[in-house]
């Protein structure tokens, strides 16, 4: 049982390049969730998906796209990487809005 | 909207000291979850509180949720380095906003 997965763990980009990051979960969990992390803050929603076929934004969507997959995977994309998305990204996965299983995280430096 | 504050923003304690966080928020929670971030780790959950005025132990760690259901505190007693961290409280999302506290980092001295 590997609980919420994240790939990749490290990624740095040059600006304007694109990425994808992906994320499985294997708790059979409706809700999924990106976060993002900056140093000294706590953490901040970029997208959610209450449930399979639905997304929805969270407080930071800008720069960002993402698709839910199927039940498992919900992955966010980066069209044109800025330096201002430098960050960690965390995914997360929860049964309705309790209690939240994030990944290891990916640490993403945009030059 | 909903926000949720936290302080302190830092704390540094010897080894053997209590430790305390806090958290408000400018509304009525439904519930308030803790979570613990290790150093370039991910956070990981603790515990949720639901009912007003409930206090909820951990071993050395309690967890108290006001009666207004506004605040919420966590309380280490007699911190070890294995404490270190830094510590999350979280409201329930509302309007697509995930009421995250910015956190308390805590580093103890042995």
């Amino acid at each position: 049982n590997a609980g919420v997965t994240q790939t990749p763990k490290f990624q740095v980009l040059k600006t304007g390049q694109s990425m994808t990051l992906q994320c499985a979960q294997d708790m059979n969990h409706n809700s999924m969730y990106w976060y993002r992390q900056d140093p000294g803050m706590g953490l901040r929603l970029i997208y959610y998906s209450a449930s399979e076929g639905t997304t929805d934004k969270g407080e930071v969507p800008n720069g960002y796209n993402v698709s839910r997959l199927n039940k498992r995977e919900f992955s966010l994309r980066l069209e044109s990487a800025a330096p201002s998305q430098t960050s960690v990204y965390f995914c997360a996965s929860s049964e309705a809005w309790g209690r939240l299983f994030f990944g290891s995280g990916t640490q993403l430096s945009v030059l | 909207g909903q926000q949720v504050m936290q302080i302190p923003q830092y704390q540094h304690v010897q080894e053997g000291e209590d430790f305390t966080t806090y958290c408000n928020s400018s509304t009525t929670l439904s519930n308030i979850q803790w979570y613990k971030q290790r150093p370039g780790g991910h956070p990981v959950f603790l515990i949720q509180l639901v009912k007003s005025g409930e206090v909820k132990k951990q071993k050395r760690l309690t967890f108290q949720f006001g009666e207004a259901k506004k605040n919420s505190s966590l309380h280490i007693t007699a911190t070890q380095t294995t404490d270190v961290g830094t510590y999350f409280c979280a409201g329930p999302p509302n309007a697509g906003k995930s009421t995250f506290g910015d956190g308390t980092t805590l580093t103890v001295k042995p």
